[in-house]
C-alpha cells in the first residue's frame, strides 16, 4: 500500500465550476500537508501548506485536512482556465516527504 | 531569478556515458533534495541532503551518487547512464524551521537516454 494515494485523473470540468481533489493517507505520523500546482515542463510550486486539522483559505483555494480519517482536499472555486494542470498531494512526518501522483485538471473556457 | 536553479534543462545523451545534473539555491536553505519523477509513478526520492555533510539514499539511489558542494549546491551524477533513467529529474530545498517549512522546486531537467 502506498504512503498517499491519489486518483489521477484526468478531471475535466468548465469555467466556474468547483473542483475537489482529495488524497488519503495510511500513516498517523505526517503532521504536515501540503498541495503543490505543477504546469506541463515546470517544478511543482506550493500552492497550499497546512499542519493542522480544519480548513485553510487562499483566494479562491482552499485546503481542508481530517486527520482522523487520513484524508484531504483541496477545493477551487470559480475555476479558470489557468488553473488547468497537475495538482499533488504532499505529506511530511517532519523529516520525510511523500508525494502522490498528482491529478491532471483540465478547465474548459 | 529562480530560487532553485537547476542545469541543463534538457539533456539527451547515450546509454554508458556519465551525466552530472546540476542545482543551486539563493533560498539559504540546508536541506536539498533530488526527485525523478515519471508518468503514473510520481515524484520519486533518490538523495537527500540535511547539510553541507549530510548525504542520505532515498527510495530510489542505486545507479545515481550525490555531491554536496556547498550549502547552496547540490549536484547528482548518473555513473552509466542506462535508458530507464530517461525521466523528468527535479531538485527541491526546505528550511527545516518553525512547523518544517515545506519543499520548494527547481523547474527539472529533462533527460533521455538512448
Amino acid at each position: 500500500q502506498k504512503e498517499v494515494e491519489q486518483d489521477p485523473g484526468p478531471l475535466s470540468v468548465p469555467e466556474g465550476a468547483i473542483v475537489s481533489l482529495n488524497c488519503t493517507y495510511s500513516n498517523s505520523a505526517f503532521q504536515y500537508f501540503m498541495w503543490y500546482r505543477q504546469y506541463s515542463r515546470k517544478g511543482p510550486e506550493l500552492l497550499m501548506y497546512t499542519y493542522s486539522s480544519g480548513n485553510k483559505e487562499d483566494g479562491r483555494f482552499t485546503a481542508q485536512v481530517d486527520k482522523s480519517s487520513k484524508y484531504i482536499s483541496l477545493f477551487i472555486r470559480d475555476s479558470q482556465p489557468s488553473d488547468s494542470a497537475t495538482y499533488l498531494c504532499a505529506m511530511s512526518t517532519g523529516n520525510q516527504f511523500y508525494f502522490g501522483t498528482g491529478t491532471s485538471l483540465t478547465v474548459i473556457p | 531569478d529562480a530560487d532553485v536553479t537547476q542545469t541543463p534543462r534538457n539533456r539527451i545523451t547515450k546509454t554508458g556515458k556519465r551525466i552530472m545534473l546540476e542545482c543551486s539555491q539563493t533560498k539559504g536553505h540546508d536541506r536539498m533534495y533530488w526527485y525523478r519523477q515519471d508518468p503514473g509513478l510520481g515524484l520519486r526520492l533518490i538523495y537527500y541532503s540535511f547539510d553541507v555533510k549530510d548525504i542520505n539514499k532515498g527510495e530510489i539511489s542505486d545507479g545515481y551518487s550525490v555531491s554536496r558542494q556547498a550549502q547552496a549546491k547540490f549536484s547528482l551524477s548518473l555513473e552509466s547512464a542506462i535508458p530507464n533513467q530517461t525521466a523528468l529529474y527535479f531538485c527541491a530545498t526546505s528550511d527545516p524551521g518553525g512547523n518544517n517549512q515545506p519543499q520548494h522546486f527547481g523547474d527539472g531537467t529533462r533527460l533521455s537516454i538512448l
